[in-house]
């Protein structure tokens, strides 16, 4: 079954500097990455996904890219925020198959 | 205001005590989630629902059971059979043609041993 790094585990970067956080996945067949957001004791929210067919995608400050031959995929936050602080997760799937989740980025934007 | 409800935010179990997590939604989505969090673990995923009276295990299954009686309520029962309950438990639901992708969490409940 799929299986699913990311790194690192824990990110800190200065206010306006940009940071990016890795993940590789094992199954060539996954075709959907999404990347979610959760902020301290709140619920996870969906903030940019990705597909199989499509090498880079951006909104605002953030943007994913996707390598599939080396199965890896980065999200990349530009001009960080004091509210970027949060612990990001990256997932990925095949088709309509469940999602098997990253262990998480604690990023850290230090004033 | 639409979204996803979970009760309670905090619960604990006594030993040999079943206890049950509350999930309701209105967003007319067809697929609901419960998903457990562990500190520095991904969220791994107990039992799913695609349609009313189906749902099927996920990849932590074991110690835990599930109902889907209306489309709305996807409740999630954490038996004395899971040795190890206490984590963040987390519900969430996505529309059929999102494949089985979440797009929407509660906002969990934390339950712990007494």
């Amino acid at each position: 079954g799929e299986n699913v790094e990311q790194h690192p585990s824990t990110l800190s970067v200065q206010e306006g500097d940009s940071a990016v956080i890795k993940c590789t996945y094992s199954d060539s067949a996954s075709n959907y990455f999404p990347w979610y957001k959760q902020e301290l004791g709140k619920r996870p929210q969906l903030i940019i996904d990705i597909r199989s067919n499509v090498g880079e995608k951006k909104d605002q400050r953030i943007a994913v890219t996707l390598n599939k031959t080396a199965k890896h995929f980065s999200l990349h936050i530009t001009e960080t925020q004091p509210e970027d602080s949060a612990v990001y997760f990256c997932a990925a799937s095949q088709g309509g198959d469940k999602i098997i989740f990253g262990k998480g980025t604690r990023l850290h934007i230090l004033p | 205001d639409g979204g996803i409800t979970q009760s309670p935010k905090y619960l604990f179990r006594k030993e040999g005590q079943n206890v049950t997590l509350s999930c309701e939604q209105n967003l007319n989505h067809d697929a609901m989630y419960w998903y457990r969090q562990d500190p520095g673990q991904g969220l791994r995923l107990i039992y799913y629902s695609q349609i009313v009276n189906d749902f099927q295990k996920g990849d932590i299954a074991e110690g835990y059971s599930v109902s889907r009686e209306k489309k709305e309520s996807f409740p999630l029962t954490v038996t004395s059979a899971q040795k190890n309950p206490t984590a963040f438990y987390l519900c969430a639901s996505s529309n059929l043609g999102q494949g089985l992708r979440p797009q929407h969490f509660g906002d969990g409940t934390r339950l712990s041993i007494l």
